[in-house]
């Protein structure tokens, strides 16, 4: 079947640090990618997608290169900044019109000052 | 703010009872997502309308239901309420109805506590 696996977190990060999450991820044909972001009290955020192998999603100085030989889709961005602190979940949505999104655990981000 | 709007934002209710979640969707989306998020299970996919029509299931118990009506907002129904239903309850809209370059926008969510 489908699924998601994210890094375990949390995830402790002074500011200006390299961020990486790692979301590898199971699925039959050709799934889109997604990360969404969760800031506390808040709703999920889309913050880039990724639609077919070899696309890469980016957004607001994060990146994820859809890795279909390692069936991958890892969270990245240069340097983070305080304002950065939310729980990061990968998604897929599988081939076809059912429209559902499959989440990953999700993983918490935390950057110091 | 995604333009999904849910009612109400917090809602305390007893083991048993029977509530009702709405959810609007964005100004033009004919999809409605409704999702569960709790400790145990994370975030799982329940159920999805497109313009007043059931597309598919998901995780959802038999004494939860949802529909769409004519305007296209959605209301999620939980009945015989239990502990372990304590959740936030996101619903979610987009334009059509899944394909590749469909991505949907979340609402703030419904804290649902069961005492």
């Amino acid at each position: 079947g489908n699924s998601v696996t994210q890094m375990e977190g949390p995830v402790t990060l002074s500011e200006e640090a390299f961020l990486t999450i790692n979301c590898t991820y199971t699925a039959t044909g050709y799934p889109s990618l997604f990360w969404y972001v969760q800031y506390p009290g808040e709703g999920l955020q889309l913050l880039l997608k990724a639609t077919k192998a070899d696309d890469k999603g980016s957004n607001k100085g994060f990146e994820a290169t859809y890795r279909k030989e390692t069936t991958s889709f890892h969270l990245e961005k240069g340097s983070v900044q305080v304002s950065d602190s939310a729980v990061y979940f990968c998604a897929l949505k599988p081939t076809g019109n059912t429209g559902k999104l499959i989440f990953g655990q999700g993983t918490t981000l935390q950057v110091k000052p | 703010d995604s333009g999904v709007t849910q009612t109400p934002k917090h809602l305390i209710t007893a083991t048993g009872q029977r509530v009702t979640l709405r959810c609007s969707p964005r100004s033009g989306d004919l999809s409605v997502y409704w999702y569960q998020q709790s400790l145990d299970q994370g975030l799982q996919f329940l159920i999805h309308y497109y313009n007043g029509e059931e597309r598919a299931k998901g995780n959802i118990l038999e004494r939860f239901s949802a529909q769409q009506f004519p305007d296209l907002h959605s209301e999620l129904n939980l009945s015989s309420l239990e502990l372990g239903d304590s959740a936030l309850y996101f619903c979610a809209s987009s334009v059509v109805s899944g394909g590749a370059f469909d991505e949907q926008y979340f609402g703030p969510g419904t804290r649902l506590t069961v005492t």
